[in-house]
């Protein structure tokens, strides 16, 4: 496996504002992804992020509302922009390890919108 | 794209009993079925998987079966221990998405 964290941990914000979520793992990994877990709710993927080019968005995500950065095979961020209350939930990276990308989850950041 | 079901959504059994969840899958060309036990407050945990080449896995008390046929795979729990108690996701990687979709999630609930 490998060690990931993420920052911030949680974070209350008010809507309109922006918020970018980092996320760090102890070696280089070829393939991270960002998911939402809303309340109760299962894990909806909201990207690919790709080393070197623009992320893969899942249907229903839109890099406007969501840009990610990918600058190297160990970071990665996420933002959330012009949030509103909607937006409120857990927001989880992820690493893929091996030839079935075994996803291993960072801890996760807890965002509410206010 | 991949849809994955998972029934039930939550289960309660009693400390030492049995717990069985299951998952079926549309998309027949998914290779990689995995199962995550989230705690409450924590991130997903992978606790076990199977491949498409294998019909059943073990470890310890958990243990995973797949049905390529029925396009279905099952988490099986046995002499559950409070520590059990968890939410749990199964979900399938596509050969052709490179992704993971998962499940609704199955809340358990071992009383003692």
């Amino acid at each position: 496996s490998a060690v990931i964290s993420q920052k911030p941990s949680r974070d209350i914000c008010q809507r309109g504002t922006s918020l970018t979520i980092q996320c760090q793992v102890d070696s280089q990994v070829t393939m991270m992804f960002w998911y939402r877990q809303q309340p109760g709710q299962s894990l909806t993927l909201i990207a690919t992020a790709n080393q070197g080019s623009e992320a893969t968005y899942e249907s229903g995500f839109v890099i406007d509302k969501f840009p990610i950065s990918r600058p190297n095979l160990t970071f990665s961020t996420l933002t959330v922009s012009n949030m509103s209350p909607e937006d409120s939930s857990i927001y989880l990276c992820s690493v893929g390890l091996g030839a079935y990308n075994e996803q291993f989850f960072g801890p996760g950041t807890r965002l509410t919108v206010l | 794209g991949e849809n994955v079901e998972q029934h039930p959504s939550t289960l309660s059994v009693q400390e030492g009993d049995s717990a069985v969840i299951k998952c079926t899958y549309s998309d027949s060309a998914s290779n990689y079925f995995p199962w995550y036990k989230q705690e409450l407050g924590k991130r997903p945990q992978l606790i076990i998987d199977i491949r498409s080449n294998v019909g059943e896995k073990k470890d310890q008390r958990i243990a995973v079966t797949l049905n390529k046929t029925a396009k279905h795979f099952s988490l099986h729990i046995t002499e559950t221990q409070p520590e059990d108690s968890a939410v749990y996701f199964c979900a399938a990687y596509g050969a052709a998405g490179n992704k993971l979709t998962f499940g609704g999630g199955t809340r358990v609930l071992v009383k003692p």
